[in-house]
């Protein structure tokens, strides 16, 4: 069975500092990746997804990187804002799914310091 | 981007109403789901359906039922609104082609039952 797991699940740092949030998952057979970003009490928005043939996808000062053989991704923030503040979730799509559904990670909460 | 439209954003039921949440797209994907994100539990898939009529159970679907009548239309319904189903519930909407696999969620709905 597929889990997929966000450490850590808390993280604050000053503005400015570049950091990485890490997604990883127990079976390598994904069909793609797809990171979230989710404000107190809002829907998700979609950030990148990453298809499982691809190493890494960019927007703007997000760079979203998969390693599908050990079962990681990481999300790398450039330049960190107040504005970045909010829950970041992974989640990934089991390669037999047809269907589109998404298997999620519990999320960092990530917290940037003026 | 997609638009994911959700009826409400806040609704207060008492324990043994009939439920209907909805979820409306202004795209013609073919994927719609409905998912509840609770505290320490994650996001959990309740059901979804790939085509109009058409309905899979997802991980909890214990005490609700869907309803696919039109394509841009996903209805969640609670039969019996019951205490432990006070939760938000999220609709999110994902094309079926390789190039539109990436999943939209809607804003939301934080529905209290008493």
């Amino acid at each position: 069975k597929q889990e997929v797991t966000q450490i850590p699940a808390a993280l604050s740092v000053p503005e400015g500092e570049n950091l990485v949030l890490n997604c990883s998952f127990t079976d390598s057979a994904i069909y793609n990746l797809q990171w979230f970003r989710q404000d107190p009490g809002k829907g998700l928005t979609s950030l990148l997804l990453i298809q499982s043939s691809q190493r890494e996808q960019t927007s703007g000062r997000l760079n979203a990187s998969l390693d599908k053989s050990s079962g990681r991704s990481t999300l790398y923030i450039a330049a960190s804002q107040p504005g970045d503040s909010a829950t970041y979730l992974c989640a990934v799509r089991p390669g037999s799914s047809n269907t589109g559904k998404l298997i999620f990670g519990q999320g960092t909460t990530l917290q940037v310091k003026p | 981007d997609v638009k994911v439209t959700q009826s409400s954003r806040y609704l207060v039921k008492r324990t043994g109403e009939k439920v209907f949440l909805e979820c409306v797209q202004d795209m013609d994907h073919e994927n719609m789901f409905w998912y509840r994100q609770d505290p320490g539990l994650g996001l959990r898939l309740i059901y979804f359906s790939y085509d109009v009529k058409m309905k899979e159970k997802g991980d909890i679907p214990e005490g609700y039922s869907v309803s696919r009548e039109k394509k841009e239309r996903f209805s969640l319904i609670l039969e019996s609104a019951s205490t432990n189903q006070t939760s938000m519930y999220l609709c999110a909407v994902q094309g079926s082609y390789s190039s539109y696999n990436e999943q939209f969620f809607g804003p939301g709905t934080r529905l209290t039952v008493l």
